[in-house]
């Protein structure tokens, strides 16, 4: 079964370090994989996504994450963090077979202090 | 585009009463999606539509819930004999067809059942 995990219910970073929020999922087939971001009240942002090619993709907002097949993951990382930064981030993934749905993770508050 | 548009925004309905949402797609996207999501979890897939056609459905849809998308534009999800379980927040999501996999969201619909 397909599925998506992130280890970490929260994250904390001080403004201006590097941050990491970790995702690791289980598909069969290539994956199709994605990064939302959620602040209170709005729905969910589309980030980045990962489909075919380098495995570092650049998305919105300076966010990257970097695709490894042998690990199984989709770490979300920014080189320096900004308190804006705080909020909820989603790792979801979808095979690239005839379902279209994507499968979320549980979620990580990433929590940047000043 | 205008973004991906949800009605209404809060629902407060007591246990039984029969509740319905409506979601407006972004222009043009062909492809539309319910999830839900309930607190401390990522959303999780209900039903798909692509144009007018349901084509998929989740086994959390049951036979209480039901969508349509008559027109291929706005769909409405109607929940019947509403229960206490089904309080959560209620999201909708569209895409483009072909090649644009990344699907964006509304604000969401959060019910709840007293």
């Amino acid at each position: 079964a397909q599925s998506v995990a992130q280890p970490e219910d929260q994250v904390n970073v001080a403004e201006g370090n590097p941050l990491t929020v970790k995702c690791t999922y289980s598909v069969s087939g290539n994956p199709y994989l994605f990064w939302y971001v959620q602040y209170p009240n709005r729905g969910l942002q589309f980030l980045l996504k990962y489909i075919t090619g380098d495995n570092l993709v650049k998305g919105s907002y300076g966010f990257e994450a970097e695709f490894n097949k042998s690990q199984t993951s989709f770490h979300l990382k920014k080189p320096s963090a900004l308190v804006s930064d705080s909020a909820l981030y989603f790792c979801a993934v979808r095979a690239n077979q005839a379902g279209t749905a994507l499968i979320f993770g549980k979620g990580t508050t990433l929590s940047v202090s000043s | 585009d205008t973004g991906v548009s949800q009605d209404p925004r809060h629902k407060i309905t007591k246990r039984g009463q029969n509740v319905t949402f409506r979601c407006d797609p972004i222009s043009e996207h062909n492809r539309l999606y319910w999830y839900r999501q309930t607190l401390g979890q990522g959303p999780e897939f209900l039903t798909y539509f692509q144009n007018e056609a349901q084509l998929e459905k989740s086994r959390l849809l049951s036979d209480r819930f039901s969508a349509e998308r008559p027109k291929g534009s706005f769909s409405t999800l109607e929940i019947q004999r509403t229960e206490q379980g089904d309080s959560a927040m209620y999201l909708c999501a569209s895409r483009r067809n072909q090649e644009v996999y990344e699907q964006y969201f509304g604000p969401g619909t959060r019910l709840t059942v007293t």
